[in-house]
C-alpha cells in the first residue's frame, strides 16, 4: 500500500467551477502537508502548506487537513484556464512523500 | 534569481553508456534530493543529501549514484543505464530535512534505448 494515495484523474471542469482535489495517507507521523502545482514541462512549485488540522486559505485556494481521518483536500474556487496543471499532494515526516498527482484542465 | 538548474533538459542514450545529470542550486540550501517521476507513480525519491559529503538512499536508489562534494552541486550518475530508467528526473533543494518548501529544477527527460 502506498503511503500517499491520490486519484490521478484527469479532471476537466468549466471555467468558474470549484475544483476539489484530495489525498489520503497512512503514515501518522506526517507533520507537514503540502500541495504542489506542476505545469506541463516544468518542475513542481509549492502552492500551499499546512502544519496542523484545519483550513488554510490563500486567495482562491483552500487547503484542508483532517488528521483524524488521514485526509487532505485542496479546493480551487472560481477556477481559471491558468489553473490547468497537475496538482500533487505531499507530506513530510523526515522526507517528502508525494501523491501520484491529479491532472486538472479548466475549459474556457 | 533563486533557482535549481539541471542539465541537460533532454537526453537520449543507449543501454550501458554512463551518463551524468548535473544539478546546481544558488540558495545555499543544505538539503538536496533527486526524484524520478513516472505516470501513475508520482515523484519517488532516488537519493538525498543533508549536507556536503552526506548522502543517503531514498525509495528507489538501485542503478543510481550521487555525490555531494560542494554545497551547491548534486549530480546524479547512471553508471550503466537501462531502459527501465527512462523517466523524468527532478532535482530539488530546501533549507532542511523538514521540508516546508522544496525548490525543483526544470526536469531532465531521459530516454534509454
Amino acid at each position: 500500500q502506498k503511503e500517499v494515495e491520490q486519484d490521478p484523474g484527469p479532471l476537466s471542469v468549466p471555467e468558474g467551477a470549484i475544483v476539489s482535489l484530495n489525498c489520503t495517507y497512512s503514515n501518522s507521523a506526517f507533520q507537514y502537508f503540502m500541495w504542489y502545482r506542476q505545469y506541463s514541462r516544468k518542475g513542481p512549485e509549492l502552492l500551499m502548506y499546512t502544519y496542523s488540522s484545519g483550513n488554510k486559505e490563500d486567495g482562491r485556494f483552500t487547503a484542508q487537513v483532517d488528521k483524524s481521518s488521514k485526509y487532505i483536500s485542496l479546493f480551487i474556487r472560481d477556477s481559471q484556464p491558468s489553473d490547468s496543471a497537475t496538482y500533487l499532494c505531499a507530506m513530510d515526516d523526515y522526507k517528502l512523500s508525494f501523491g501520484a498527482g491529479t491532472t486538472v484542465t479548466v475549459r474556457a | 534569481e533563486a533557482q535549481v538548474t539541471q542539465n541537460p533538459r533532454y537526453l537520449i542514450t543507449v543501454t550501458g553508456k554512463k551518463l551524468t545529470v548535473t544539478c546546481s542550486q544558488n540558495m545555499n540550501h543544505e538539503y538536496m534530493s533527486w526524484y524520478r517521476q513516472d505516470p501513475g507513480l508520482g515523484l519517488r525519491q532516488i537519493y538525498y543529501s543533508m549536507n556536503v559529503e552526506v548522502t543517503d538512499k531514498g525509495d528507489v536508489p538501485e542503478g543510481y549514484k550521487v555525490s555531494r562534494k560542494e554545497k551547491r552541486n548534486f549530480p546524479l550518475i547512471l553508471e550503466s543505464p537501462s531502459p527501465n530508467q527512462t523517466s523524468l528526473y527532478f532535482c530539488a533543494s530546501s533549507w532542511g530535512q523538514e521540508n516546508t518548501e522544496a525548490f525543483f529544477g526544470q526536469g531532465t527527460r531521459l530516454t534509454v534505448v
